[in-house]
């Protein structure tokens, strides 16, 4: 088995501040993801990395800059935190990004809170 | 990539079981089906994926009709701990394109 970790837990910042957030995975897996869930509602896909040295904007990706540092890393930057996008930040990780082995495993989450 | 449409909620008694319907109309030969749940205050958890017929697993079956359009998770007598959103995905291999998570199936379990 493997586990994903997410840091922080809880994340508290100013308006216009920049933050980031990180993810390991000890799976191996190739594939990597960020997602962002508002409160009571759907993920969003951000970003998202097939490979350790590939970068796919998602849905989301405007205001928002992602890092895949190594093949069980990915850090998502926050470029100026705004009040509307209080929500928690899940990552995901796959072994590859479609077909039969696409199934995600997911970390806890960032909650982020923005003042 | 497909797009999918699920029913917003649903309510079931302990111990019935529990049928969850997910349409995919446009659903493309390289699609697969990714069905996935979410408690509060946690990441959605992988229940269960097929390409075609029939599929079962420890936690759930899965029926996809013979045309793909639509796609159905069976919960064998559900307890308060299935309480969550149910979520239908279609995943691509070669377009390019990626799975996208709608809004769900929130299922309420009743005592």
């Amino acid at each position: 088995g493997g586990i994903i970790t997410q840091t922080p837990k809880f994340l508290i910042g100013q308006e216009g501040q920049k933050l980031t957030l990180k993810c390991q995975q000890n799976f191996n897996h190739d594939t990597m993801y960020w997602y962002r869930q508002d409160s009571g509602k759907g993920l969003r896909l951000i970003y998202y990395s097939i490979t350790e040295n590939d970068l796919q904007k998602g849905d989301l990706s405007e205001g928002y800059d992602a890092s895949r540092e190594k093949k069980s890393s990915f850090s998502l930057t926050v470029t100026s935190a705004q009040k509307n996008e209080m929500a928690v930040f899940l990552c995901a990780s796959s072994i590859a990004w479609g077909g039969a082995d696409a199934e995600q495993f997911f970390g806890p989450g960032t909650r982020l809170t923005v003042l | 990539l497909a797009k999918t449409t699920q029913p917003p909620s649903m309510e079931a008694y302990e111990g019935q079981e529990v049928n969850v319907s997910c349409s995919h109309t446009n659903i493309a030969t390289s699609e697969y089906i990714y069905w996935y749940r979410q408690v509060p205050h946690q990441g959605p958890q992988f229940i269960i994926q097929g390409y075609k017929d029939y599929v079962v697993n420890e936690v759930a079956s899965l029926f996809i009709s013979a045309d793909r359009k639509l796609s159905t998770l069976s919960l064998p007598w559900v307890s308060l701990r299935d309480a969550a959103v149910y979520y239908c995905i279609v995943t691509d291999w070669g377009s390019g394109t990626y799975q996208r998570f709608g809004t769900g199936t929130k299922l309420q379990v009743v005592p």
